[in-house]
């Protein structure tokens, strides 16, 4: 089966200015997550979807970034504006709407994105 | 609420040398336990999983994990460090949906 697809792989921006990241989650998966990677520092949840609906959203900084999921599948992680300290690896994720937790979650490449 | 601790941030190895890697865990219900590995420039890969089935668990390219409850643990090993695991661990947990990582530890192999 196909993978989980994000795009794009890398990015780099000024402060202050938005960025878009894509993701393209397993045909069938019916939750889709982004993740955090700060250099360093092991993936914090950004936000949880089920089908086009949030889930968990209490670690996104929602005066800055924003997500939507739209028609259940592919999903759009939005920043605007950007702060230097926004400069990470973002990560998609999915898993099957059976017994996620025990199936655990298939990742993306990742778009890494450089704010300077 | 579930946490993560793993023990050293870095760990070095010479090739052929036993590779252990350290994980504790903390979840307010039986937890469901995941180590993931992380190449350079790369997402994350399922090595194995603990799903309340065999406490002692075989993941890929050898690497096994023990589940052991009395001690919140579940440290992965392999037998035999080949220079093509070099690369970033992470330990997570599920309690119910959420996947919580561990801050990781870089494995440098060498010759």
């Amino acid at each position: 089966e196909a993978g989980v697809a994000q795009s794009p792989r890398y990015k780099i921006i000024e402060k202050r200015q938005s960025v878009a990241f894509w993701c393209n989650p397993i045909s069938g998966h019916a939750t889709l997550y982004w993740y955090q990677q700060i250099l360093g520092q092991g993936p914090k949840l950004l936000i949880q979807f089920q089908n086009n609906g949030v889930v968990d959203d209490s670690q996104l900084p929602k005066d800055r970034f924003s997500a939507e999921r739209l028609k259940g599948v592919d999903s759009t992680l939005k920043i605007q504006p950007a702060k230097l300290e926004d400069s990470a690896v973002y990560l998609c994720a999915s898993s099957p709407p059976e017994g996620r937790a025990l199936y655990g979650y298939t990742f993306g490449s990742g778009t890494r994105l450089t704010v300077v | 609420a579930q946490s993560v601790t793993q023990l050293g941030s870095h760990v070095s190895v010479s090739e052929g040398a036993l590779v252990l890697l350290r994980c504790n865990y903390s979840s307010s219900v039986p937890p469901y336990l995941f180590w993931y590995v992380q190449y350079p420039n790369q997402g994350l890969q399922l090595l194995l999983k603990y799903t309340s089935a065999a406490t002692l668990v075989k993941g890929i390219n050898d690497f096994e994990a023990e589940f052991k409850k009395s001690e919140t643990s579940f440290h992965l090993t392999k037998p035999s460090a080949h220079m093509s695991d070099a690369a970033e661990y992470f330990c997570a947990v599920s309690g119910s949906e959420k996947l919580v990582f561990g801050k990781g530890t870089k494995l440098t192999v060498n010759p």
